[in-house]
């Protein structure tokens, strides 16, 4: 059973336009949640996060917003840029937990064209 | 460099071979985690470390998978007699703490032919 989903296996938007990437979760003992940016051949780097006491955070063109009744997450990014093009994954942990693994989606792919 | 070294970058192994995949995290961090992303698919998490004890290894597949962290330092993730299910990319990542957000390395590319 897939924890934590990504329903969009790819994006598309114009340069200068707002992205909107979106993440499901379904354990409600999830309290921290996470997005990760990875080009090809290289590791997911760290973007965002969010604890489950807020419902956004904010980190210059990226906002994450949390809406816990729904178990959803989003990333939005403003203004969208080519260099932004990349794979998103959201992932979700029990920040009291012992071990703080992470559960990842599958992955939206976002292409910003010029 | 500063960041979560792995080594090798790509590794071909002939089915029934045993590969040894290495992990050097970034110095002073406590945490380091191994994790297993096949084609299309979010990383999925394998075994935990905290300094040189595995606190979770509730991820490794099967007993053919198999990680250690010594010295609290670097780590191997050695698998047994490969299968094909097992060609992967293998990521490495290490954190601070185990609250704080974890830096990943660029992953090992395992093909079992």
């Amino acid at each position: 059973d897939q924890q934590v989903k990504q329903n969009s296996p790819s994006l598309s938007v114009q340069e200068g336009r707002i992205s909107i990437l979106n993440c499901d979760y379904t354990n409600s003992m999830f309290d921290y949640f996470l997005w990760y940016k990875k080009y090809p051949a290289e590791g997911p780097t760290f973007l965002i996060s969010i604890s489950s006491i807020k419902d956004k955070n904010e980190d210059g063109r990226f906002t994450v917003f949390l809406n816990k009744s729904a178990k959803h997450l989003s990333l939005h990014i403003v203004p969208s840029q080519p260099g932004d093009s990349a794979v998103y994954f959201c992932a979700a942990s029990r920040y009291s937990s012992n071990t703080g693994k992470l559960i990842f989606g599958q992955g939206t792919t976002l292409q910003v064209k010029p | 460099g500063a960041g979560v070294s792995q080594s090798p970058r790509y590794k071909v192994a002939k089915r029934g071979q045993d590969v040894a995949l290495r992990c050097d995290p970034i110095s002073g961090h406590v945490s380091l985690f191994w994790y297993q992303q096949a084609l299309g698919q979010g990383p999925e998490f394998l075994t935990y470390f905290q300094n040189e004890a595995q606190l979770d290894k509730s991820g490794l597949p099967s007993d053919r998978f198999f990680a250690e962290r010594p010295e609290g330092s670097v780590s191997t993730l050695k698998i047994q007699r490969t299968q094909q299910e097992d060609s992967a990319v293998y990521l490495c990542a290490s954190s601070l703490d185990r609250t704080s957000g974890a830096f990943f390395g660029q992953g090992t590319r395992l093909t079992v032919v």
